[in-house]
């Protein structure tokens, strides 16, 4: 296992157009966490996930914003009706919970036009 | 709820000076982990280290060292004689019983 792998690592969308975005994260972590950075930010909490269960989601979170983890493995983002305001770099990290550190992936860098 | 403050946004060091990132924090759990994470400008956020609440020992790592102080809420991180290469934005984070909570950063420049 080489580490968290997040895909696509770049996608460029029009305005109102839907995207998804897909993490893998180390096979025996139960956490996963999705955040959002954007430029000389730090990462944003959007939601994270304890096996298939989704256990928290940021207030701040639009609800074209969703995530999903079916079998406590891999994790979907999907971001519907893309605004320009929603460019930004999204991170995946994984971690064994209640043990601690965080393995973050390279992100995806949404980009809308 | 979870806050982590780092309120030094940029710092700008001479090569070899030393220097230190502080980092305060809020929590409502009686158990949890503090961390720090370097993103260099490649982008990639990497841990550098986990602190228990329960262990406040300062731990030293090469030219790397982190004082923990549960008295004053504050998890500081000293590099010592910086070089050119530990140019990033530093974050401190935060987890307990809920998400993993990270602090706006401080971006370190050393200047050769």
């Amino acid at each position: 296992d080489t580490g968290v792998s997040q895909d696509p690592r770049h996608k460029i969308t029009k305005r109102g157009q839907n995207v998804t975005f897909r993490c893998d994260p180390i096979s025996e972590h139960n956490r996963l966490y999705w955040y959002r950075q954007t430029l000389g930010q730090g990462p944003e909490f959007l939601t994270y996930f304890q096996n298939e269960a989704q256990l928290e989601k940021s207030r701040l979170l639009s609800d074209r914003f969703s995530a999903e983890r079916p079998k406590g493995s891999f994790s979907t983002l999907e971001i519907q009706r893309t605004e320009q305001g929603d460019s930004a770099m999204y991170l995946c990290a994984s971690s064994l919970a209640g043990a601690g550190e965080a393995f973050f992936g390279q992100g995806t860098r949404l980009t809308v036009v | 709820a979870q806050k982590v403050t780092q309120a030094q946004t940029e710092i700008s060091v001479v090569e070899k000076e030393d220097v230190t990132l502080d980092c305060v924090y809020e929590t409502r759990d009686t158990t949890y982990y503090l961390f720090w994470y370097k993103q260099p400008p490649s982008g990639e956020l990497v841990f550098l280290i986990r602190r228990n609440s329960f262990d406040e020992q300062n731990e030293i790592s090469g030219r790397y060292s982190w004082n923990f102080q549960k008295s004053t809420s504050s998890f500081n991180f000293t590099i010592t004689a910086s070089q050119v290469v530990d140019s990033a934005v530093y974050f401190c984070a935060e987890t307990g019983a809920n998400n993993l909570f990270f602090g706006t950063g401080t971006r370190l420049t050393v200047i050769p």
